[in-house]
């Protein structure tokens, strides 16, 4: 069946390096959307791309949607404390409308 | 505010009992959504409901039932016959037209010992 993949599942980064986590699909996506996690928390929209080759930024945080529409990346540049929790892609399920595909997320943790 | 407010945060449960998650939404959303959480495993979708009195089972719905009696509620009932039911469950709501994201309730952590 469909997949969302995600790597890597944990980063440890120092505050002020840059952190990078892929997302990739078994089948081409209409959309790709993106949440964060902080911790003890819920989940939270933070973006979506739809355009083959987007590239959208939000300050520090730049995403990305592959030409072919399979995969995707976020990228935070110089990490604060802040950005810690867990970021999520999800994409739409092929089978049913509205439903959405999860990866298993890569939890970020920044050492201050 | 609009939002999704989930009760209880926690719950505590001994093997064998059902127990009824509360999931109530003031967005007027159409579509709504359980998802079980595990350490590690990402967001599983248990049942979905697009529209008042219908819904679906997701990919892990063995074990759970639903009901979705008014537009704004939507409890997810965890049987005995769920055979590791301890996790955090999400619930979350998605409007019917125009962008699609998810709006997620605060969890409920479920422990049964």
């Amino acid at each position: 069946g469909q997949q969302v993949m995600q790597i890597p599942q944990y980063q440890h980064v120092q505050e002020g390096e840059d952190f990078t986590t892929y997302c990739n699909s078994s089948t081409t996506l209409s959309n790709i959307q993106w949440y964060k996690q902080r911790p003890g928390g819920h989940p939270v929209f933070l973006i979506q791309l739809v355009k083959s080759g987007e590239v959208k930024k939000q300050k520090r945080l730049t995403f990305q949607f592959g030409e072919a529409k399979k995969n995707s990346s976020l990228h935070i540049t110089a990490t604060q404390t802040t950005d810690v929790g867990t970021y999520f892609c999800a994409g739409p399920s092929g089978g049913s409308q509205g439903n959405l595909i999860f990866g298993k997320g890569t939890k970020l943790s920044v050492k201050p | 505010d609009g939002g999704i407010t989930q009760s209880p945060k926690y719950l505590f449960r001994k093997e064998g009992q059902n127990v009824t998650l509360s999931c109530e939404q003031n967005l007027n959303h159409d579509a709504m959504y359980w998802y079980r959480q595990d350490p590690g495993q990402g967001l599983r979708l248990i049942y979905y409901s697009q529209i008042v009195n219908d819904f679906q089972k997701g990919d892990i719905a063995e074990g759970y039932s639903v009901s979705r009696e008014k537009k704004e509620s939507f409890p997810l009932t965890v049987t005995s016959a769920q055979k590791n039911p301890t996790a955090f469950y999400l619930c979350a709501s998605m409007a019917g037209t125009g962008f699609r994201s998810l709006h997620f309730g605060n969890g409920t952590r479920l422990t049964v010992t």
